[in-house]
């Protein structure tokens, strides 16, 4: 699975937009991005993913640039609820599921 | 919906004890997937479970091994513990784990003294 490059940490303002960056440069064609979030001591949340359309749900958007080379997440709103590490993932669906790669990801801090 | 259920939370063993973990996945999730998660490493594959049998394995030692009952639920078993072996056990299902993102549990957190 392609390499995720994603800034260590980020600060954002209570009731922002959090957009958080991640680079994937080496991305193949049939390989999806997914992100991922996890707060202190529970088990990692899937937040979204995507193929090459933008997508929305309600927890998050999710921007993929047209080259597929990077994405964004955008949290529309963020709370203090949001500060977790954000992993950014890229994993091709095929049958047998390959162990997902997280990387180090980055650490979202809300600030009150 | 109840969401991943991992048992026990906490646990404390010696070196040289076996340990045994459960995970009961979402129900109608076939798919179940076992991580270990260190500070030095991070989240690494162990492998993962589809219709109670192994269909992937990631690079751990033979100490580390699994199942998977009928019903989906999963078991992980960890022979002649090391204090490496110290770390946050995860669990995630998934409806087919290729269509579908994986959902974790919170844990096993064990420490081996």
């Amino acid at each position: 699975d392609a390499k995720t490059t994603q800034p260590p940490s980020m600060d954002c303002a209570e009731g922002r937009a959090a957009n958080l960056p991640c680079n994937h440069s080496t991305i193949s064609g049939n390989e999806y991005v997914y992100w991922y979030r996890q707060i202190h001591s529970q088990g990692p949340q899937y937040i979204i993913h995507g193929l090459k359309n933008n997508e929305t749900n309600e927890m998050a958007s999710l921007i993929i640039t047209e080259d597929r080379k990077s994405s964004t997440l955008i949290l529309p709103h963020a709370t203090l609820r949001d500060t977790a590490v954000y992993y950014c993932i890229v994993r091709v669906k095929r049958g047998g599921a390959d162990g997902l790669t997280f990387g180090k990801g980055t650490h979202l801090i809300i600030q009150p | 919906k109840a969401g991943v259920t991992q048992t026990p939370r906490y646990l404390i063993k010696t070196r040289g004890q076996q340990v045994t973990l459960s995970c009961s996945p979402i129900s109608g999730h076939r798919s179940v997937s076992w991580y270990q998660q260190t500070p030095g490493q991070g989240l690494q594959f162990l492998f993962e479970y589809f219709s109670e049998t192994q269909r992937n394995k990631g690079n751990f030692p033979g100490r580390f091994s699994g199942r998977q009952f009928s019903n989906s639920r999963s078991e992980m078993n960890v022979s002649t513990l090391e204090l490496g072996d110290s770390a946050l056990y995860l669990c995630a299902s998934s409806f087919d784990s290729y269509n579908s993102p994986l959902h974790f549990g919170n844990g096993t957190r064990l420490t081996v003294t």
